[in-house]
C-alpha cells in the first residue's frame, strides 16, 4: 500500500459545528503533515508530526487541532471555523521528517472543506 | 519569508514538443527538492526529486536540473502529451543549514501547463 487515504473527500460544515478530518497511511512513514490549499495557490504547511509528536505548528489558529493517535493515523479536529477556512486540506507522509525517501513526500487526495 | 517561486504562471505548448518549467528558490541551505504535478481535484503527485549533491536527475520523460549557484531548478518534460496538462509545483525541503532538517516542505507558486493538441 503506497497511498495516503483521506476521509471524507468533501465536507460542508457550519461555523458552530465540530468535525474531524482523517488521514491514514500504511507505508511505515514516521512523519505526517497537514497542508491547506486555497484555489489556484500552492499548498501551505500547517502542522508536522514526527514520530507521533507535534514538531511544527505554523502559527495555525487554535480552531484547528491536530492529533496523531498512532503512527498510521492523523486527524485534524475542526471547531468554530470561518468561511475563509474553506479550502482543500491535504495530508502527506514521509519516511522520516524532512526526508522524502524513494518517492518523496506522499500526498493524499485531500478533503474539500466548505464552511457556511 | 523565504519561499520557492516559479517564473511563469502559465505555459502553453504543442503536443509532442518539449516543456521546460522553471523555479527559483531562496534558501541556499535547502538540500532536497521535489517536483509535483497536481491535476484538478487531486492531491499533488510526485514526479521526480533531486538532492543538492546532484545537478541533474532523469526519470521517464522527465529531467530535473539543479543549479545551486543561481538557486534555480527546472523540470523538463519530453514529448509533452495532453495527459501532462496540470499545475506543476516545485517544493523545497527547508534545512536548518547543518543542524538537520526542519521537516518543512515549502511549495512554489505553481505553473499551469496547457498542452495543445
Amino acid at each position: 500500500d503506497t497511498e495516503v487515504t483521506q476521509t471524507p473527500k468533501h465536507l460542508v460544515m457550519g461555523m458552530t459545528n465540530k468535525k474531524s478530518l482523517k488521514c491514514e497511511q500504511h507505508m511505515g512513514h514516521r512523519a505526517m503533515y497537514w497542508y491547506k490549499q486555497k484555489a489556484k495557490k500552492p499548498p501551505e504547511l500547517m502542522f508536522v508530526y514526527s514520530y507521533e509528536k507535534l514538531s511544527i505548528n505554523e502559527s495555525v489558529p487554535s480552531r484547528f487541532s491536530p492529533e496523531c493517535p498512532n503512527s498510521s493515523l492523523l486527524n485534524l479536529h475542526l471547531h468554530a471555523l470561518q468561511p475563509e477556512d474553506s479550502a482543500l486540506y491535504l495530508c502527506a507522509s514521509s519516511q522520516v521528517p524532512g526526508q522524502g525517501g524513494l518517492y518523496g513526500y506522499t500526498f493524499g487526495s485531500g478533503t474539500r472543506l466548505t464552511v457556511v | 519569508g523565504e519561499s520557492v517561486g516559479l517564473h511563469l504562471p502559465t505555459l502553453s505548448v504543442q503536443e509532442g514538443d518539449n516543456s521546460i518549467i522553471n523555479c527559483a528558490y531562496s534558501n541556499s541551505a535547502s538540500d532536497y527538492f521535489i517536483w509535483y504535478k497536481q491535476e484538478s481535484g487531486k492531491g499533488p503527485q510526485f514526479i521526480i526529486d533531486i538532492r543538492s549533491n546532484m545537478d541533474k536527475r532523469q526519470g521517464q520523460r522527465v529531467t530535473v536540473l539543479l543549479n545551486k549557484t543561481v538557486k534555480h531548478l527546472s523540470l523538463q518534460i519530453a514529448a509533452t502529451q495532453p495527459g501532462d496538462s496540470a499545475v506543476y509545483f516545485c517544493a523545497e525541503n527547508m534545512s536548518k543549514g547543518g543542524s538537520g532538517n526542519t521537516g518543512k516542505l515549502i511549495f512554489g507558486q505553481g505553473t499551469t501547463l496547457q498542452v495543445k493538441p
